[in-house]
């Protein structure tokens, strides 16, 4: 089955600073990969999403960018603020059914 | 919120009993989703089901058991067999179409002593 790594488990940036999330996936056929923040005691939302016939798609501040050769997609999010202060998961689905696997997540601390 | 519900939002059972997870959904979405999170972990994904009268077995399914008798609901029922029931479990759907994204309910906390 898929297997998603991520990294790094916690970044602490400064505000207006940019911070960049790796993952990695193992299975080649997957083709969706989708970006969720989860804040402090909620449910997980997803932030972006960008599908395998994309190498890069931007939302504001937010962009994800997707290398399928290194089967590898990272997460960029500049001028930072402190309500970006999250756990950012990132996940993967694979070529077959809907069943999406996640990152172990990101913990993103953003200082005054 | 966001048309999933789940209930409780916190839940305390003894070491032993079954537990019911309750989660209702009213998007029309096909497929639902039961994930548990642990810390450091992320979300592993326990069950899921694309229709009706059909589900599938996640990565960590032992302990746990589903139905899905009604397209809006998708109750989880964590067993006295899963060793380490103790997580903040979540509920999602999404529509049944090819790179759709889960909504998520906003979790149950399950504390078991």
């Amino acid at each position: 089955g898929e297997n998603v790594e991520q990294h790094p488990s916690t970044l602490s940036v400064q505000e207006g600073d940019s911070a960049v999330i790796k993952c990695t996936y193992s299975d080649s056929a997957s083709n969706y990969f989708p970006w969720y923040k989860q804040e402090l005691g909620k449910r997980p939302q997803l932030i972006i999403d960008i599908r395998s016939n994309v190498g890069e798609k931007k939302d504001q501040r937010i962009a994800v960018t997707l290398n399928k050769t290194a089967k590898h997609f990272s997460l960029h999010i500049t001028e930072t603020q402190p309500e970006d202060s999250a756990v950012y998961f990132c996940a993967a689905k694979g070529g077959g059914g809907n069943k999406l696997t996640f990152g172990t997540g990101t913990q993103l601390k953003v200082e005054l | 919120d966001g048309g999933i519900t789940q209930s409780p939002k916190y839940l305390f059972r003894k070491e032993g009993q079954n537990v019911t997870l309750s989660c209702e959904q009213n998007l029309n979405h096909d497929a639902m989703y039961w994930y548990r999170q642990d810390p450091g972990q992320g979300l592993r994904l326990i069950y899921y089901s694309q229709i009706v009268n059909d589900f599938q077995k996640g990565d960590i399914a032992e302990g746990y058991s589903v139905s899905r008798e009604k397209k809006e609901s998708f109750p989880l029922t964590v067993t006295s067999a899963q060793k380490n029931p103790t997580a903040f479990y979540l509920c999602a759907s999404s529509p049944d179409r090819a790179n759709s994204p889960l909504h998520f309910g906003n979790g149950t906390r399950l504390t078991v002593t």
